[in-house]
């Protein structure tokens, strides 16, 4: 299984609402990545895990909070966000616990808000 | 990060080769050139990486001049699924994330 795996593919929120982002792998990876794309843009990081702690955050606004439950697993979580926090997230994963090597990324989640 | 230059855009026929030019000028001694693509709506695939030496694999070939200064990405014989941005990055080789430049939009055609 060489698969990231996102959910939802796509999601529609108010600036009030709160939803969360899923992303699962099961290559045994511990390294674990979010990233944001606009469009027509390349993808920024936003947030690195290594062995499942919080190594590197971007600066992201406290709106957009990280989570990595266990090794397999990580979500962004979503509330008051803004209209132009619209975009595409990316998950991905790299073997070992360390930002390095080959990143496997999922297909994305599309976010927009409303 | 070193930063790199690399065309906005390119078109090729399909099945000709496709040569994807990438410029590294201030690479250092420890740093990678990694290329991934995103094919539209899809999130970024690894292609091929390499250091100082020529690489191949089942995807495409990796060449890098001797003064490691720019490198080509060849795609040998391009398919229509082949149309995406192309992505050239340089990277350490331990802890270092990676950083998306703009890429080039590679457009094989008919």
């Amino acid at each position: 299984d060489t698969e990231v795996t996102q959910t939802p593919k796509h999601l529609v929120m108010g600036m009030t609402n709160k939803k969360s982002l899923k992303c699962e792998q099961h290559m045994g990876h511990r390294a674990m990545y979010w990233y944001k794309q606009k469009a027509k843009k390349p993808p920024e990081l936003m947030f690195v895990y290594s062995y499942e702690k919080l190594s590197i955050n971007e600066s992201v606004p406290s709106r957009f909070s990280p989570e990595c439950p266990n090794s397999s697993l990580l979500n962004l979580h979503l509330h008051a966000l803004q209209p132009e926090d619209s975009a595409l997230y990316l998950c991905a994963s790299s073997q070992g616990g360390l930002p390095t090597g080959e990143l496997f990324f999922g297909e994305g989640s599309r976010l927009t808000v409303l | 990060d070193a930063k790199t230059t690399q065309p906005t855009s390119m078109d090729c026929a399909e099945g000709r080769a496709a040569n994807l030019p990438c410029n590294h000028s201030t690479i250092s001694g420890n740093e990678y050139v990694y290329w991934y693509r995103q094919i539209h709506s899809q999130g970024p695939q690894y292609i091929i990486h390499g250091l100082k030496n020529n690489e191949t694999n089942e995807m495409a070939s990796l060449i890098i001049t001797e003064d490691r200064k720019s490198s080509t990405l060849i795609l040998p014989h391009a398919t229509l699924r082949d149309t995406a941005v192309y992505y050239c990055i340089v990277r350490e080789s331990g802890y270092s994330t990676l950083t998306f430049g703009k890429g080039t939009m590679l457009l094989v055609s008919p």
